[in-house]
């Protein structure tokens, strides 16, 4: 069980914009700042957001993120093939007094 | 060219320990820490810990501190991460992984090694 819950799976055709939901709790996304990871299939994850709501360099402005409470978000607007992914959402949690990283979304472009 | 460098893939036996290092290069080795972050197959994320570049100073994850020990070597501009008890849910992609800054609590990691694949079985 992930400390941090996200759904295990979105899809959207293209050009469509979609959400990815991740929920915590006080000692973490409440207190912390929130990222998020992109990972495709057979390499390692990349850095896509950091502090909420920041784009990593590089990254695409189709995708943006924000955080409120207990609660964060990433959307991702006009939806390509190349954003099939699996993406995780990550944050501090001061309980636990590590990182932790939520289940992963499997996104499907149809 | 900025980049971390894991070693190759271990084929391990249930008990034994594995011992995987992360070479940095391209950047200031000591300006950072690299963490440990670990994927079963088919599984999300998993963070194991942390070791501060410059002072040494380490975080564990409490599941397994017991059992895991960070290092590194300055003068290789290397950090390893050793893992003892082996178990076959042990089995996993290990990355070692650079933060944006030297914030506290960690910043993002924007900077990932490869990966090194972990194999426990009998």
């Amino acid at each position: 069980q992930s400390v941090l819950t996200q759904p295990p799976s979105v899809s959207g055709t293209p050009g469509q914009r979609v959400t990815i939901s991740c929920f915590g709790s006080d000692p973490n996304i409440g207190t912390n700042f929130v990222y998020w990871y992109q990972q495709l299939p057979g390499t390692a994850p990349k850095l896509l957001m950091y502090r909420n709501d920041h784009r990593a360099s590089g990254v695409s402005d189709r995708f943006s993120a924000s955080k409120s409470s207990t609660a964060a978000s990433l959307a991702i607007i006009g939806l390509r093939s190349e954003d099939e992914a699996e993406y995780y959402c990550a944050t501090w949690d001061d309980n636990l007094s590590g990182v932790v990283f939520g289940g992963g979304t499997k996104l499907t472009v149809l | 060219q900025v980049q971390l460098v894991q070693s190759g893939a271990e084929v391990k036996k249930p008990g034994a320990s594995v011992k995987v290092s992360c070479k940095a290069s391209g950047y200031s080795f000591t300006a950072y820490a690299i963490h440990w972050v670990r994927q079963a197959p088919g599984h999300g994320l998993e963070w194991l810990g942390w070791i501060n570049g410059g002072n040494g100073y380490k975080k564990l994850s409490r599941k397994f501190q017991d059992r895991l020990t960070i290092s590194r070597d300055t003068s290789a501009n290397t950090a390893y991460m050793d893992l003892s008890s082996l178990t076959s849910k042990d089995t996993a992609i290990y990355y070692c992984a650079r933060p944006l800054t030297g914030a506290n609590p960690p910043d993002g990691f924007d900077l990932w090694g490869l990966g090194t694949m972990v194999t426990v079985s009998s």
